[in-house]
């Protein structure tokens, strides 16, 4: 079973509040990434990082920013959060073989 | 640029009715085909890797193989318990970010 936690798994926020979504993994890997899915929708790369001081955007336009500090750890913040970025959040990581394990989600509500 | 079709969008089965799933893939150099299941308000748990064309991989009521052109999801005798969405993805070259995900079949198995 994969070892990868996201928290929390569901926040209804105000329109402008900051907002970090955590994301932990302890299987060592090097590959980490932030994916959005709105229901019923494909999966979309907004972040990904090769590694520890490693981040990219990913293809989806996004408003968020995200940090690599240790292995283990990939947050990803919201400055300023929109109705928009009412969605889904997912974080994976990745083994040498390619298998992306997945959290359970953050359900972001913006009001 | 990498693209992942899947269909039908939706299926809807009694159970015990077997059918296949289907996932069409357009990509340079496929590293891999990675099949999730995944459950409303969850993230997508893995199934199945294949890397090449021929390789066949089981797993309880579920056979995936793999073509130069498509993936199949084959479910033999299911139950409702299989209900939920089928994900496709593909693993393209060797960088880090280039897991491309289908849009999903979602399948209900009816008693």
């Amino acid at each position: 079973e994969a070892d990868i936690y996201q928290t929390p798994r569901y926040l209804v926020i105000g329109t402008g509040k900051k907002i970090t979504l955590e994301c932990s993994q302890t299987m060592g890997h090097d590959k980490m990434y932030w994916y959005q899915q709105d229901p019923g929708m494909e999966l979309h790369l907004i972040h990904y990082s090769y590694g520890v001081n490693s981040t990219e955007k990913g293809d989806l336009s996004s408003e968020s920013t995200v940090s690599r500090i240790r292995t283990e750890h990939f947050p990803l913040t919201l400055e300023s959060a929109r109705p928009s970025h009412t969605s889904q959040y997912l974080c994976a990581s990745r083994d040498a073989s390619h298998h992306a394990f997945f959290g359970q989600g953050t359900r972001l509500t913006v009001v | 640029e990498d693209q992942v079709t899947q269909s039908p969008e939706a299926l809807r089965l009694q159970e015990g009715e077997s059918s296949s799933l289907n996932c069409s893939y357009t990509v340079s150099g496929l590293r891999g085909l990675f099949w999730y299941r995944q459950d409303p308000g969850k993230g997508p748990e893995f199934l199945f890797t294949l890397y090449s064309a021929g390789e066949e991989k089981e797993k309880e009521r579920l056979k995936a193989t793999l073509t130069k052109k498509e993936s199949f999801l084959h479910i033999t005798a299911p139950k409702p318990e299989d209900s939920a969405t089928y994900l496709c993805a593909v693993q393209a070259g060797g960088s880090a970010r280039q897991l491309t995900f289908g849009s999903g079949t979602q399948l209900t198995v009816l008693p």
